[in-house]
């Protein structure tokens, strides 16, 4: 019920591709899906986060996008560069805010090739 | 602002040996939490402070022990080093939610090793 299960563990994208990660939750508690980048050597940083009251939410080459009745999220890196290749993490909040807890899946190592 | 701080970045323990990772922000919030990150796990909870002197258990908290005296300092303590608590130790803090949710911010980690 609290997992959050991420998907692939890891891929490869050409320069200039679409990367896609998915992410799939159980608990139709959580109410907060943020996208986490993380860089070798360094802590995860927040890239974009979502509630469910929309379907889509887009940032610069970033999008998320949300199917609420499927219980799925997903992110997708249009015009992928080699600077994106990292590792990403969704993750899934479920208590408004109370404590800011997150739930976070197994995470996808990005690369990108030239 | 420094952020997150944590010290140290490495460290090689032995079984049964004692240490303390250090964990300081410099950004005034209220929320500190202590993740382990292991090769295709993800980030797991270990415990979590919403403020000075409240602290609670995460998902993974056998093995380890929190303090929160003040609200820039939330170091995480290991009693018996064991194998099993090899991994990265990451720090982060946030803001205190109001009805909403609000960034963490991670520390670059302490990578542990026992032996």
């Amino acid at each position: 019920q609290q997992q959050v299960k991420q998907s692939p563990q890891s891929l490869i994208v050409q320069k200039g591709g679409i990367s896609i990660i998915n992410c799939a939750y159980e608990n139709t508690a959580f109410d907060y899906f943020p996208w986490y980048q993380q860089f070798p050597g360094k802590g995860p940083a927040l890239l974009i986060a979502i509630r469910p009251d929309v379907s889509e939410k887009k940032e610069g080459r970033f999008t998320i996008s949300f199917n609420k009745s499927a219980k799925q999220f997903s992110l997708h890196i249009m015009d992928s560069q080699p600077g994106d290749s990292a590792t990403y993490f969704c993750a899934a909040g479920g208590d408004g805010g109370a404590t800011n807890k997150l739930i976070f899946g197994t995470g996808t190592l990005l690369a990108v090739q030239p | 602002n420094a952020g997150v701080t944590q010290t140290p970045k490495f460290r090689i323990l032995k079984i049964g040996q004692s240490m303390t990772l250090q964990c300081t922000q410099d950004m005034n919030h209220n929320y500190m939490y202590w993740y382990r990150q292991d090769p295709g796990m993800g980030l797991k909870l270990i415990y979590y402070s919403v403020g000075a002197g409240i602290t609670d258990k995460g998902e993974v908290p056998n093995g380890y022990n929190v303090s929160r005296s003040t609200t820039e300092d939330f170091p995480l303590r290991l009693e018996l080093a064991a194998p099993s608590q090899t991994s990265v130790y990451f720090c982060a803090s946030s803001v205190m939610g109001s009805g909403s949710y609000n960034e963490q911010f991670f520390g670059p980690g302490t990578r542990l090793t026992v032996l």
